[in-house]
């Protein structure tokens, strides 16, 4: 266990509305990420941070930001929602140190419908 | 391009039959390879790992996958399936392992269903 929480777990909003996505870590890895699940697209990068304040864009960041003021809280913000955002959002990190080479761990998601 | 194909979006094995879930890479040197497994409702866990040395590799569950060069696979198989087999499988690569970022790319997944 990473000690990973997403909040919230579940939501649903309606397009137009801002939503913030939380994912906290209690073990002050530096590299923490973004992901979105669809079906049939496995799992895409929206954005990731190396450190605090230090953040960079994945494949799909388009509609997303997201910020990082302390290392355990990395957020990730729908400015505007829109139905082509409801998926299923992962937040993971990534373990230091040459035995977790690369090696990512997983938080249990939370499920966004935006109707 | 797809850095990662995985064959086969469905996988139907009876319990006690060969689980065979095929993974391919495109990338001009050797990445790092992983093989995850989301069981319902939940997140993804590490099932194994390639990086360097035994290109056999084995993980939990009684899983293992084999990293051949020359065909840029990485196949996960398991001798025996199990009805708790049943779940979704992702393969997955590093390809810039020289940088820090650890970036990973996904395959879109395989569910295997496992029949009594």
């Amino acid at each position: 266990d990473a000690g990973i929480t997403q909040s919230p777990r579940h939501k649903v909003t309606e397009t137009g509305t801002p939503v913030t996505l939380r994912c906290h870590q209690t073990e002050n890895h530096r590299y923490m990420y973004w992901y979105r699940q669809d079906p049939g697209h496995g799992l895409r990068l929206i954005h990731y941070s190396y450190g605090v304040k230090d953040t960079d864009k994945g494949e799909v960041s388009d509609g997303y930001s997201v910020s990082r003021s302390k290392t355990e809280d990395f957020l990730l913000t729908l400015e505007s929602a829109t139905s082509s955002q409801t998926s299923v959002y992962f937040c993971a990190i990534r373990v230091g140190g040459t035995e977790f080479l690369y090696e990512q761990f997983f938080g249990p998601g939370t499920r966004l419908t935006v109707l | 391009a797809q850095s990662v194909t995985q064959l086969g979006s469905h996988v139907s094995v009876s319990e006690g039959a060969l689980v065979l879930l095929r993974c391919n890479y495109s990338s001009s040197v050797p990445p790092y390879l992983f093989w995850y497994v989301q069981y319902p409702n939940q997140g993804l866990q590490l099932l194994l790992k390639y990086t360097t040395g035994a290109t056999l590799v084995k993980g939990i569950n009684g899983f293992e996958a084999e990293f051949k060069k020359s065909e840029t696979s990485f196949h996960l198989t398991k001798p025996s399936a199990h009805m708790s087999d049943a779940a979704e499988y992702f393969c997955a690569v590093t390809l810039d392992r020289g940088s820090t970022l650890g970036r990973l790319y996904f395959g879109r997944g395989t569910q295997l269903t496992v029949w009594p």
